[in-house]
């Protein structure tokens, strides 16, 4: 079992439709969470981090579930310029080692 | 700031040859990052460095892959022979820290292909 699943995907979704993806985790020691979102033939950037309590920046939203073992990302009113690869990572408590997802591919269409 | 700098950008080789990826981490950050990214496993941590120490090297493939960091503002992943498995995009990553919030900046990585 993978440490950190994704659903690969592709959400292909029309423009300004709402878009969630999930991500599970199986190490239990996992401490921060994140989602990077990368482009095509680019690298990751960071999109947001996910804390306990849930947490918002504009249209995206994050939540994380400790007892269920996955967060998730939702995206409200979607552009064509958030088609993109979403890569959930999970920080393993104690260490400096991030673990990402595969990814999750977005496809908004116009 | 011109963010984290890798070098080459592409590099195209033959199975044997030695190959070194360079990266240049954002000024003041003090953790760098090592990164390989395939379609089949997605982005897998090498190595990373702490104040230009390794910290964890587990993630090295094997013994054909060696990675140093002389210096805060320069490191080297080399591969020693290359083999065709070896082809991926390999990523750098500088991380910095403000309270408790921590952020890691990719390079734009090097994509190698081995022939």
């Amino acid at each position: 079992r993978k440490e950190v699943e994704q659903d690969p995907g592709p959400f292909n979704v029309p423009e300004g439709a709402t878009v969630a993806f999930n991500c599970t985790y199986s190490n239990s020691a996992s401490q921060s969470f994140f989602w990077y979102r990368q482009d095509c033939r680019k690298e990751p950037k960071l999109l947001m981090s996910v804390y306990s309590s849930g947490n918002e920046d504009g249209r995206f939203t994050a939540q994380l579930n400790r007892a269920s073992q996955y967060i998730s990302l939702l995206i409200r009113d979607s552009k064509l310029s958030d088609s993109a690869t979403y890569l959930c990572v999970v920080k393993i408590s104690g260490t400096y080692k991030y673990i990402f997802g595969t990814g999750t591919r977005l496809k908004v269409l116009a | 700031d011109a963010g984290v700098i890798q070098s080459p950008r592409h590099e195209v080789t033959e199975m044997g040859q030695e190959v070194t990826l360079r990266c240049k981490p954002i000024s003041g950050h003090n953790s760098l990052f090592w990164y390989r990214q395939t379609m089949m496993r997605g982005l897998e941590l090498l190595i990373y460095f702490n104040n230009n120490v390794p910290i964890d090297d587990s993630g090295m493939p094997e013994d054909r892959f060696s990675a140093k960091m002389p210096n805060a503002s320069f490191s080297t992943l080399k591969i020693q022979p290359s083999e065709p498995r070896d082809s991926a995009v390999y990523f750098c990553a500088s991380m910095n820290r403000v309270g408790y919030v921590e952020t890691q900046y990719f390079g734009p990585g090097t994509r190698l292909l081995v022939l």
